[in-house]
């Protein structure tokens, strides 16, 4: 059981290139979410999905795109690297509840700098 | 609008001193709070959550609690190891919100011999 798997753990990207940071679960949760974290702030949600097929926009998804194929993957991709995503990037899963009693489980994180 | 605020921001402590961080939040209507554990360059592992109605949840040297009339929760952490070392962060759950979270900015312990 691996848990969350993201790749890749490091990157650096020029400004206007694009990527996608990869994140895997094996188990088998509906609802899986992007967060960003920056110095000094909590953790911000960039886009989340409650099953396959399914997205939706979170705190801060401007410049990022995602899509949910499967219930394991979950891609995040950046269509043109700004400076100002310089930022280490979470993905999570959980089962899906009205109240969040179930845990999220995190990934290791991705840290990536655009220059 | 929904905040947490955790205090302080950063710690230093002794090994197997005690040491207690605070959590304050303005988020409604409140489901849950949880306590993450972020040690460097890994993503947040919870050690305790905790509903309305418990005022105290313990995982072994971590004890956790909270106080729904003021809105605030303390990770108490007990006889400190070096592994302790790391971002102590505080998360509530919005009741109804399906999977929303408010994440504070953390404490940043650090647990010297």
């Amino acid at each position: 059981n691996a848990g969350v798997t993201q790749t890749p753990k490091f990157q650096v990207l020029k400004t206007g290139q694009s990527m996608t940071l990869q994140c895997a679960q094996d188990m088998n949760h509906e609802y899986m979410s992007w967060y960003r974290q920056d110095p000094g702030m909590g953790l911000r949600l960039i886009h989340y999905s409650v099953g396959a097929g399914i997205t939706d926009q979170g705190e801060v998804p401007n410049g990022y795109n995602v899509s949910r194929s499967t219930t394991e993957d979950f891609p995040l991709r950046l269509l043109s690297a700004a400076p100002s995503q310089t930022s280490v990037y979470f993905c999570a899963s959980s089962y899906y509840d009205r109240d969040s009693y179930n845990e999220q489980f995190f990934g290791p994180g991705t840290r990536l700098t655009v220059l | 609008k929904n905040q947490v605020e955790q205090s302080p921001q950063s710690l230093i402590i002794l090994e197997g001193k005690n040491c207690t961080l605070q959590c304050n939040y303005t988020v409604s209507p409140f489901s849950n709070l949880r306590w993450y554990k972020q040690d460097t360059g890994r993503g947040p592992v919870s050690l305790t959550i905790m509903t309305f109605s418990e005022n105290t949840k313990s995982n072994g040297r971590y004890t956790a609690t909270l106080d729904a009339d003021t809105k605030q929760s303390s990770l108490h952490i007990t006889a400190s190891q070096l592994s302790d070392s790391a971002s102590y962060i505080c998360v509530v759950s919005v009741s109804g919100g399906y999977n929303k979270l408010i994440f504070g900015a953390g404490t940043r312990l650090a647990v010297h011999p």
